[in-house]
């Protein structure tokens, strides 16, 4: 079975600009996290989507955004991206009903110059 | 609001040896999920092991095992018979029961850089 995949691997972007990042979650599974994962610390939650719906928010300026598709795959957006935004964007998959477990994809990295 | 606390920025062992890294964690809850993740250099983080806090038995995986203390609210990670696979980082992880909100997402610590010596 395929597990979390995102993409893409790595970008480079100018203060700024915007981004979007994608995620599909394993199959069946229908919920979908967001961490950030800045260099040489663990990682912070962004937002979790359940059912296409936002169901928890983490401690993120508003330029952070995201959404749920019907085939439960996410796009994560940052606006106006500053340098501190540079981290590893990581997607987690779970599927509530059956298993209180998260299961991660490789990440994306951003790098913003 | 939860807190985990990793104070070994980094720890090292000689394959073959068993190491134990420690996590201590902060929450008024009393229930509650407990995992391990292993971030490797190729960035997956992967599940390693997971305990319930209701649970009084002590989890175990393979050579992976954990010594919770709830009352301490301690939950370190032992590795038994070291790999060189096995270097990477490890975070300690803490998940409410609560779902919904921020709540049902994972806080981590800021993990330990686990080195492997042949």
């Amino acid at each position: 079975d395929a597990g979390v995949t995102q993409s893409p691997t790595h970008l480079i972007k100018t203060r700024g600009q915007h981004v979007t990042l994608r995620c599909s979650p394993i199959s069946g599974h229908k919920s979908v996290s967001w961490y950030q994962q800045v260099l040489g610390q663990g990682p912070q939650f962004i937002f979790q989507y359940y059912e296409k719906e936002e169901r928890g928010r983490g401690n993120f300026p508003d330029r952070f955004s995201a959404r749920q598709f019907p085939n439960y795959s996410s796009e994560l957006n940052v606006n106006a991206l500053l340098l501190g935004d540079s981290a590893l964007y990581l997607c987690a998959s779970s599927d509530p009903g059956v298993t209180y477990e998260q299961y991660f994809g490789p990440g994306t990295r951003l790098t913003v110059t | 609001a939860q807190t985990v606390t990793q104070s070994q920025p980094e720890m090292s062992v000689q394959e073959a040896e068993t190491v134990t890294l420690s996590c201590t964690y902060d929450t008024s809850e009393s229930d509650y999920y407990l995992f391990w993740y292993k971030q490797p250099p190729s960035r997956q983080m992967i599940l390693v092991i997971r305990q319930e806090a209701y649970k009084q038995q002590n989890a175990t995986e393979n050579r992976f095992s954990v010594n919770f203390q709830k009352a301490a609210k301690s939950f370190s990670l032992k590795i038994s018979d070291s790999q060189l696979g096995d270097a990477a980082m490890y975070f300690c992880a803490y998940r409410s029961k609560n779902y919904g909100g921020s709540q049902g997402n994972l806080i981590f610590g800021k993990g330990t850089k686990l080195s492997v010596k042949p």
